[in-house]
């Protein structure tokens, strides 16, 4: 089984701070996909970012970026240059590949980020 | 704007009602999938469709009926709701289908449920 945790229940941040966000999880699979999604109050999970564990490269799309250290199993989200728009719950996932893993996303419980003026 | 469409935005209903919850994607995903979100909890999974078939079913009730009439479309059927299955239910599809995939799920605005 997997399991995926995220410490920080809330956090706050002010607008154009840089805030870090952190996962870890637990896994016995070598090969597996991560991902952090947002959902802001208007409530649509949107995705964030996702790593490929086979992947050394820590992956970034803009203000957000990764640091994936496997040896750890730690998946932290840093933003940078933080918007008020950034407001919203983030939720770091897993999913495993390989038939006996099922397919569903794993979800940690969540932090709650507010970027304030 | 969502590429996952779902109707309606919010239901109520009573405790003997019978209702329908519809999900919609025309981008051509092969999965899709139902989640019910409680307030400040993350998504749990209910049911995932592959190929129009469903291939995961996470224990839910019998008051809940998935039905995939096509690859588009993507319903769930209410029937003697109880209070506690007040939420958020999320429809998501995705392009991968194989197990463990490392595709996105693409998620809808969701309908807020209210039982009375």
């Amino acid at each position: 089984a997997q399991t995926v945790t995220q410490s920080q229940p809330e956090m706050s941040v002010q607008e154009a701070e840089t805030v870090t966000l952190s996962c870890t999880y637990d896994t016995s699979e070598s090969n597996y996909y991560l991902f952090w999604y947002k959902q802001p109050p208007s409530r649509q999970m949107i995705l964030v970012i996702r790593q490929e564990a086979y992947k050394q490269q820590n992956a970034t799309e803009n203000r957000f970026s990764v640091n994936f250290q496997k040896a750890a199993k730690s998946f932290s989200l840093k933003i940078s240059d933080s918007q008020l728009g950034d407001t919203a719950m983030y939720f770091c996932a897993f999913v495993a590949a390989g038939s006996n893993s099922g397919y569903a996303l794993n979800f940690g419980k969540g932090t709650s980020l507010l970027v304030t003026p | 704007d969502t590429e996952v469409t779902q109707t309606p935005k919010h239901l109520v209903m009573g405790m003997t009602n019978k209702k329908s919850l519809k999900c919609e994607q025309h981008m051509g995903h092969r999965a899709m999938y139902w989640y019910k979100q409680k307030a400040k909890k993350p998504p749990e999974l209910m049911f995932v469709y592959s190929y129009e078939k469903l291939s995961i079913n996470e224990s839910v009730p019998s008051r809940f009926s998935p039905e995939c009439p096509n690859s588009s479309l993507l319903n769930l059927h209410l029937h003697a709701l109880q209070p506690e299955d007040s939420a958020l239910y999320l429809c998501a599809s995705s392009p991968g289908t194989r197990v463990g995939s490392n595709q996105p799920q693409h998620f809808g605005d969701g309908t807020r449920l209210s039982i009375l």
